[in-house]
């Protein structure tokens, strides 16, 4: 059964500071999502990585994949209030496109 | 607006009887998804619908059955309802197909509270 940590559970963070969530997997993926929550909310997407080595970056975040280390970073650069929200990585197991793990969510909150 | 959209968004009813949520894309999508929410923030794919056609059916009582009219929509029906079931219900819809990101959308939730 594919198995989907991210840490940490929970962040808290200065405006102004960088920070990395972590994703690990425990299965060959070949599509790694992000996704973002916010209280009360739905999910937005933020982020799909298709490859190895694929980098992303909107804004103040980029989220990379490295599929042989069966791991994918968020990081958080120079973080601004707008930001706190729950962030989840979801994991595919290769062959089965659709079928979504979740990560157990990171809850950031960045203070001023 | 092009969006995936799901009603009720709140629902609080007894222990018991039986509700159906309901979830509609305009998305132009193949795929349809329910999820379960629980109150730690978990969450779990319960069922996919591609093309009306159930492609994920997780280990999920079945008292939930899914039902899939067309590739636009795709409605939940609970039968007797447990206070475990209370949780948020999210929807979600993508294109399917190994050739393609299959990024997933998701709807607002519906917010069910058994009592």
């Amino acid at each position: 059964e594919l198995k989907v940590e991210q840490n940490p559970l929970f962040l808290s963070m200065q405006e102004g500071k960088n920070y990395t969530i972590y994703c690990n997997y425990s299965t060959t993926s070949d599509r790694l999502y992000w996704y973002r929550q916010d209280p009360g909310k739905s999910l937005e997407s933020l982020f799909v990585l298709l490859s190895n080595g694929a980098v992303k970056q909107e804004g103040r975040l980029m989220a990379s994949l490295d599929t042989k280390a069966r791991l994918s970073t968020l990081h958080i650069t120079a973080a601004v209030h707008d930001l706190s929200a729950t962030y989840f990585c979801a994991v595919a197991p290769t062959g089965t496109a659709s079928k979504l793990t979740f990560g157990t969510g990171t809850r950031l909150q960045v203070t001023l | 607006d092009t969006a995936v959209s799901q009603t009720p968004k709140y629902l609080v009813t007894q222990m018991g009887n039986d509700k159906s949520i309901k979830c509609e894309q305009n998305l132009g999508h193949d795929t349809m998804y329910w999820y379960k929410q629980d109150s730690k923030k978990f969450l779990k794919i319960m069922f996919s619908y591609n093309n009306k056609e159930l492609i994920i059916n997780e280990t999920v009582p079945n008292r939930f059955s899914p039902k899939s009219p067309d590739k636009a929509h795709l409605n939940l029906h609970i039968n007797s309802l447990e206070l475990g079931d209370s949780a948020v219900y999210f929807c979600a819809s993508s294109h399917f197909g190994a050739g393609g990101d299959n990024e997933q959308f998701f709807g607002p939730g519906t917010r069910l509270t058994v009592l």
